[in-house]
């Protein structure tokens, strides 16, 4: 199975400041037909997940535009410009590229 | 507007079985693979398996932990997928949630790009 790492776990944001989230791959996400399948998830309390990013930088209709993927190969990263209370949450990095698995998550606060 | 709604879930004990089903509305259903994630209490996602549009044979895929317990079909009449879980384990206790996939250009991908709420299982004796 390729193994998602996540970090940090934890991330407590002051609002209106930004925050990073990275994403390791054990093995490439570059797929067969040139694809990178790395897609990023929110998951608000109590609510199932939502689709942000697919194919590493592509964000979802309705998805705020402080929200941004990017990275290649095995190194990914979500960034958030501005955090909003509205993004408190666990955020999920996912690759598509083999069977389907996802990193640990991290959980977004603020201070 | 796409919609993904399960149902099924409940308290069961261990070794025994539940069927799930994810009822589709919105879009054309049979066009689209169709997978299973679950998420256990406090903890991350795992996916569970998939099925393919009959399109590209209508197979199916499955993660380890659930290969030869865990079925999936789908009836595409009706619009929905079912999950059959047989032999069920404590650490099956886990929120289901069903998703959609893309079949296009001769493969099956894991889009994820829409979610059902969730159905609950409960495995305890």
């Amino acid at each position: 199975d390729v193994v998602m790492t996540q970090s940090p776990l934890s991330l407590p944001v002051t609002l209106g400041q930004p925050a990073s989230i990275s994403c390791r791959s054990s093995q490439s996400l570059v797929y067969s037909d040139g694809n990178t399948y790395l897609s990023w998830f929110q998951q608000r309390p109590g609510q199932s997940p939502r689709r942000l990013i697919y194919k590493v930088s592509n964000r979802d209709s309705g998805v705020p535009d402080r929200f941004s993927g990017s990275g290649s190969g095995t190194d990914f990263t979500l960034k958030i410009s501005r955090v909003e209370a509205e993004d408190v949450g666990v955020y999920y990095c996912m690759q598509g590229t083999h069977w389907p698995t996802f990193g640990q998550g991290t959980k977004v606060e603020i201070k | 507007e796409v919609q993904l709604v399960e149902s099924g879930g409940g308290l069961v004990q261990p070794g025994r079985s539940l069927r799930l089903s994810c009822t589709a509305s919105g879009f054309t259903f049979g066009d689209y693979a169709m997978s299973w994630v679950r998420q256990a209490p406090g903890k991350g996602l795992e996916w569970v398996g998939f099925i393919r549009s009959k399109a590209y044979g209508g197979t199916t895929e499955y993660a380890a932990s659930v290969k030869g317990r865990f079925t999936i079909s789908r009836d595409d009449s009706k619009s929905i997928a079912y999950l059959q879980m047989n032999s069920l384990k404590t650490e099956d206790t886990a929120v289901y949630y069903c998703s959609r996939g893309d079949c296009s250009g001769g493969s099956c991908y894991f889009t994820f790009d829409y979610w059902g709420q969730g159905t609950l299982v409960t495995v305890s004796s």
